[in-house]
């Protein structure tokens, strides 16, 4: 069946340091591939998108690619803030179906 | 934007209660989830539906129920609350169709007393 796995936390970076998240996926089709954001307190937000192999989604200066050929669909980001302290999940969704499966997530926090 | 609607952030209630969680999204969205989340555990599907009146289990169904009578509402129903159902419960709205994103609410944290 369909998974997604993601590295395991919490990760603790000091500010304006490079961000990797790794996550890779296990997928029966053609799945869509995503990362949310979950803040202290809140639902999850949706963070960036890729539908395709190939494809880069981008937002707030994340980015992910998705890499068919390593089943991939890592996150990053160049320079991180405080403010990005949050718990990031990946997830899949194949594109003939309406569920999505989830990452255990990974706990960020950015110190100054 | 999209907006899912949880009736409560906080809710404390007592093993043996029947439990109701509200959920309103204002999209017109085909396809509605709730999930509970835990700690190490990530997120569970607990049921979801596609179309009003219509329901699927999901991975974790045992002790809970749902309602959609309505398109834009879901409800999540505890029989009889139990102390291991004390959690973060999430709902989610989407469209229909595979490559959709999933719209989250800000979450109902439960406790069983």
């Amino acid at each position: 069946g369909d998974s997604v796995t993601q590295m395991e936390g919490p990760v603790t970076l000091s500010e304006e340091a490079f961000l990797t998240i790794n996550c890779t996926y296990t997928a029966t089709g053609y799945p869509s591939l995503f990362w949310y954001v979950q803040y202290p307190g809140e639902g999850l937000q949706l963070l960036l998108k890729a539908t395709k192999a190939d494809d880069k989604g981008s937002n707030k200066g994340f980015e992910a690619t998705y890499r068919k050929e390593t089943t991939s669909f890592h996150l990053e980001k160049g320079s991180v803030q405080v403010s990005d302290s949050a718990v990031y999940f990946c997830a899949l969704s194949e594109n003939t179906g309406n569920q999505f499966y989830f990452g255990t997530g990974t706990s960020l926090t950015v110190i100054p | 934007d999209v907006k899912v609607t949880q009736s409560s952030r906080y809710l404390v209630k007592r093993t043996g209660e029947k439990v109701f969680l509200e959920c309103v999204q204002d999209m017109d969205h085909e396809n509605m989830f709730w999930y509970r989340q835990d700690p190490g555990l990530g997120l569970r599907l607990i049921y979801f539906s596609y179309d009003v009146k219509m329901k699927e289990k999901g991975d974790i169904p045992e002790g809970y129920s749902v309602s959609r009578e309505k398109k834009e509402r879901f409800s999540l129903i505890l029989e009889s609350a139990s102390t291991n159902q004390t959690s973060m419960y999430l709902c989610a709205s989407s469209r229909w169709g595979g490559n959709q994103p999933q719209h989250f609410g800000d979450g109902t944290r439960l406790s069983i007393l």
